[in-house]
């Protein structure tokens, strides 16, 4: 079982709507949540942090962490064709600081 | 601030020869990651430093790769020899030595092994 699963996509929405981004996650030690955005030919860019359950809200960006359930996500409001982008989920352990990313989700804004 | 500087941005050298990265953290971060990141997929941790001591550096390939951290500021990650699936970007990122701390990462180094 890989430790941080997403799906890869490509997520298509249209302009205005809402793009929801899932991750999971297998250790249940991890104590932090992060959200990166990566352009094609960039570096990962943080979007959200997140470490207690529940919601977080960032201006058109939510982040939602379930520990229970293992499942963090990330929920983008109003997306715009500029929010096009691959989204990575990175989880870190606690003591260690090492975080691990998923695969990322490709995300297409449609105009 | 200054972010994570990397040199160079780009490097294009054939199969069998060495390659040398540099990266210069954001001053005062403690912890310096080095990342893989092949095309399609998320950065995979090569080797994690806090000051000068390597935390993890399981997933290190150690018979061709190699790191150093020195006076626990810049940081190089050499590869000898270089083989066609080193073909990747090289991320450098640093931190503050929390767990709660966000990595900034440097614009990396495209590597292409011909």
């Amino acid at each position: 079982q890989k430790e941080v699963e997403q799906n890869s996509g490509p997520l298509s929405v249209p302009e205005g709507a809402i793009a929801s981004l899932n991750c999971t996650y297998s250790d249940r030690g991890s104590q932090s949540f992060f959200w990166y955005r990566q352009y094609s030919g960039k570096s990962p860019e943080l979007i959200m942090s997140i470490y207690s359950n529940g919601d977080k809200e960032d201006g058109r960006f939510t982040a939602q962490l379930n520990k229970a359930s293992q499942y963090v996500s990330l929920l983008i409001r109003d997306s715009q064709p500029s929010d096009s982008a691959t989204y990575l989920c990175a989880v870190s352990t606690s003591g260690t600081y090492k975080y691990i990313f998923g695969t990322g989700t490709r995300l297409k804004v449609l105009a | 601030e200054a972010g994570v500087a990397q040199s160079p941005r780009y490097k294009i050298i054939e199969k069998r020869q060495s390659v040398a990265f540099w990266c210069n953290p954001i001053s005062g971060h403690a912890t310096l990651y080095w990342y893989q990141q092949i095309l399609g997929q998320g950065p995979k941790l090569l080797i994690q430093f806090q000051n000068n001591g390597v935390v993890d550096d399981s997933q290190l390939p150690k018979d061709r790769f190699s790191a150093e951290r020195l006076k626990g500021v810049d940081s190089t990650l050499k590869i000898q020899p270089a083989k066609l699936e080193d073909s990747a970007v090289y991320l450098c990122a640093s931190s503050l030595d929390t767990v709660k701390s966000t990595q900034y990462f440097g614009p990396g180094t495209r590597l292409l092994v011909l």
